[in-house]
């Protein structure tokens, strides 16, 4: 079975604040890491993919990937109250779909 | 105007009653993929297809059947053997090769 993890909250930062989203999974051959924020009611939409070790930067978005580790990580600069959302990890092996983490709740407070 | 249409927005079922749920895309995309989300969980594959004519089971096929007659359209229907079909069904898409997968609104299952 295949496994991601994920914290599922509620992770509350102030407006203005950085939120960590963290995310460990557990198949080694793992090669692609995607993180979706889906809004209450909505479907997910893609924010950040990464696809080897270090640090990826999106504007205030930053998705950071430790393979040796099994972790990979979203870190939200700047909060706003409209980052208020669910956020899902998704890791995809050499097949073709990807394993869902439940997800983390974010709550931005102002 | 490129992306992925779920239709209906939502759906009642009753008892022993077969239903279909659209997919739609125009993003030219090989892949697509249909996904069960339940309150609190994560998403959980149902069924994929690569290409045109081909299509393979995901974790949790049972009571489900899909096509895919057209690279634009997969079509998912719920049987009456999903005997706990009240979930948000969402379908995906990617370019083969790509791992990207693309979501549509979704469409929420009710069971009358």
């Amino acid at each position: 079975q295949k496994e991601v993890e994920q914290n599922s909250g509620p992770l509350s930062v102030p407006e203005g604040a950085i939120a960590s989203l963290n995310c460990t999974y557990s198949d080694r051959v793992s090669q692609s890491f995607f993180w979706y924020r889906q809004y209450s009611g909505k479907s997910p939409e893609l924010i950040m993919s990464i696809y080897s070790n270090g640090d990826k930067e999106d504007g205030r978005f930053t998705a950071q990937l430790n393979k040796a580790s099994q972790y990979v990580s979203l870190l939200i600069r700047d909060s706003q109250p409209s980052d208020s959302a669910t956020y899902l990890c998704a890791v995809k092996d050499s097949g073709y779909a990807l394993n869902f983490g439940k997800g983390t709740s974010l709550l931005v407070t102002p | 105007d490129g992306g992925i249409t779920q239709s209906p927005k939502y759906l009642f079922r009753k008892e022993g009653q077969n239903v279909t749920l659209s997919c739609e895309q125009n993003l030219n995309h090989d892949a697509m993929y249909w996904y069960r989300q339940d309150p609190g969980q994560g998403l959980r594959l149902i069924y994929y297809s690569q290409i045109v004519n081909d299509f393979q089971k995901g974790d949790i096929a049972e009571g489900y059947s899909v096509s895919r007659e057209k690279k634009e359209s997969f079509p998912l229907t719920v049987t009456s053997a999903q005997k706990n079909p009240t979930a948000f069904y969402l379908c995906a898409s990617s370019n083969r090769g790509r791992e990207t997968q693309y979501f549509g609104p979704g469409t929420r299952l009710l069971v009358l």
